[in-house]
């Protein structure tokens, strides 16, 4: 089956840090590959996302490369501010699912301090 | 161009109760999901529906049941309610059944069973 994982938070940064959030998968298939962002209080919205390998995914001053030959996706971010903290999930879906069910990470929090 | 909507916001019910949550999906979607998300995890995959079918279940026993209706809204139920439950409930909506396709998140209904 498909499954994703994601490093454990809470990852705290200070402003302008360097953010790296690690994402590794396995699945059956060859999975369309996601990122998705949970602000407090709201539902999850797409950040980015790559199809093929060696696609990279951008958004916002975030990214993420499919990497097939490390079964991996992380998410990174050059220069972080405040307003993005959040929670973020790492997320598959593969052309063999029965529609397009999304598998997540168990999600990682990111607390950005001034 | 709408987004999705979910009601209500909050609910409170007591073990063994029935529920009803509903989603409606953005303008021009023909394609809903529900997931479950407990507290501190990703969300879960309930199952699909694709032009008012069952397009794909994940792992939740029967008492979890859903409708699409003719306009592309929806209805998750929940019956006899466990304390296990307890969770936020997203819905999605997307304009087809790829994994190409994006899905649109609702800000979720938030269960609590006591």
């Amino acid at each position: 089956g498909n499954s994703v994982t994601q490093m454990e938070g809470p990852v705290t940064l200070s402003e302008e840090a360097f953010l790296t959030i690690n994402c590794t998968y396995t699945a059956t298939g060859y999975p369309s590959l996601f990122w998705y962002v949970q602000y407090p209080g709201e539902g999850l919205q797409l950040l980015l996302k790559a199809t093929k390998a060696d696609d990279k995914g951008s958004n916002k001053g975030f990214e993420a490369t499919y990497r097939k030959e490390t079964t991996s996706f992380h998410l990174e971010k050059g220069s972080v501010q405040v307003s993005d903290s959040a929670v973020y999930f790492c997320a598959l879906t593969t052309s063999n699912n029965a529609g397009n069910m999304l598998t997540f990470g168990g999600g990682t929090r990111l607390m950005v301090k001034p | 161009e709408t987004g999705v909507t979910q009601s209500p916001t909050h609910l409170i019910k007591t073990r063994g109760q029935q529920v009803t949550l509903r989603c409606s999906s953005q303008s021009g979607h023909n394609t809903v999901s529900w997931y479950q998300q407990a507290l501190g995890q990703g969300p879960q995959f309930i199952f699909q529906y694709y032009r008012e079918e069952e397009n794909g279940r994940g792992n939740f026993p029967p008492r979890f049941s859903g409708l699409q209706f003719p306009n592309y809204s929806s209805e998750l139920n929940v019956n006899a309610l466990e304390l296990d439950d307890s969770a936020l409930y997203l819905c999605a909506s997307g304009s087809g059944t790829s994994d190409y396709n994006e899905q649109f998140f609702g800000p979720g209904t938030r269960l609590t069973v006591l």
